[in-house]
Formats: C-alpha cells, structure tokens, sequence
C-alpha cells in the first residue's frame, strides 16, 4: 500500500544551527500532513501541521514546507537547541482519516 | 487541559497469557484511535473510534485483538492471548472530528514487553 517515508534515518546536527528533516510521500490524495515530535518514553507530540492547500507554514522556530509536485515534505527546525533532540515522524491523513505514519528520523544536536 | 491518560505505564507478561490496556481522552474529543509502535517504528494504526463507533479496524488483528468504547469516552485494549511480536507500546490518541483533518494528541503509551 502508499506509505509515508524518509529520507534520512539520522541527522546530527550543532548547536545553534538550522535542521532540516525531509519526508517523501506517496499518496496524492493525502490532504493533511503532520509533522510529531516523539522523545525517549513519551508519545508523539504535535509540532505542526499544513493542508494541502498550503505550501508553507511557519510557527515557533519552525517551518513546513510542502511540494505536491514531487510529493515531499520537510521539517525545518531554526536555532536547534538541545531540547530538540528527539525522534520526528511525519504523517498523513485523507480527509481526517486514517493518519499515517512514517519510519522517523532522529534528531541529535551536538552542544 | 489534561491529556490523554493511559494506565499501565509498563506491563510485562508471558506469551499466551492475556492483558488490557485503558485509555482516557481529553474531554470533548469524540475520536478515539490505539497505534502500535514496535521499538524503531513509526505508530501504526490498529482501530479508530468516532464516538462508540468502529471507524477503521482494518488493521487490528481481530483473532487476539479487541477493543472497546462503550460510552463514547473511555476505551481498552485487549489482547489474549499475546504473542512475543506485541512486544509494542501502545498509544491511545483522541481528537476532534473533522474531515479536514485535526491534529492527534497522544498519551504516553503503555509498554508491554512479552516473554
């Protein structure tokens, strides 16, 4: 079946500098997308979200970029501080249905 | 506002033995969904409620799986019997209906390890 994916398993990064965390989809309908942050012994956490009628969405030291063309998504993260260390996953949904998930990437930032 | 509560917070069984998991929504929130999330995966959804209704369950494996919601706020997980591959943690997660879409807000899990 269309499944969400990443591209990275892995990201380390220093801190104090910009992330960026991409994520390929497959589903054309998919009309919402999700972008969780998940640290160690908790559940996902929601950082953002954009539907597809949008193609960027900015919230705090955050952005969400969406290209429906070649379906990707990508997680920026500016500043990246320490706290920021976690798993991210990013998920879709059609019409409020059945979000999905991808494998996630994990985020180190180096002090 | 308080979020979605889970209990047990670990649960640790031998295989073929049973277990159930409960799960409280925020309040107001009338979708109801439970994940699995095996050790390096992404949540996988196995049953969404809408009130006390079965949406999706298409991927609950029904011949050990059940789930239940019967006043359209609480719900359990059950599995009996358990296998060594339901070693998972199980989110429950709630949100507001709407066919735009609306954000999932997750528990914390339960952690269930099968020996």
């Amino acid at each position: 079946g269309e499944s969400v994916g990443l591209h990275l398993p892995t990201l380390s990064v220093q801190e104090g500098d910009n992330s960026i965390i991409n994520c390929a989809y497959s589903n054309s309908a998919s009309d919402y997308f999700i972008w969780y942050k998940q640290e160690s012994g908790k559940g996902p956490q929601f950082i953002i979200d954009i539907r597809s009628n949008m193609d960027k969405r900015q919230g705090q030291r955050v952005t969400v970029l969406l290209n429906k063309t070649v379906k990707h998504l990508s997680l920026q993260i500016a500043a990246t501080q320490p706290g920021d260390s976690a798993v991210y996953f990013c998920a879709e949904n059609i019409r409020g249905y059945k979000l999905t998930f991808g494998k996630g990437t994990l985020l180190t930032v180096n002090p | 506002e308080a979020g979605v509560a889970q209990s047990p917070r670990y649960k640790i069984i031998e295989k073929r033995q049973s277990v159930a998991f409960w799960c409280n929504p925020i309040s107001g929130h009338a979708t109801l969904y439970w994940y699995q999330q095996i050790l390096g995966q992404g949540p996988k959804l196995l049953i969404q409620f809408q009130n006390n209704g079965v949406v999706d369950d298409s991927q609950l494996p029904k011949d050990r799986f059940s789930a239940e919601r019967l006043k359209g706020v609480d719900s359990t997980l059950k599995i009996q019997p358990a296998k060594l591959e339901d070693s998972a943690v199980y989110l429950c997660a709630s949100s507001t209906p709407w066919s735009g879409g609306s954000p999932l807000h997750f528990g914390n899990g339960t952690r269930l390890t099968v020996t």
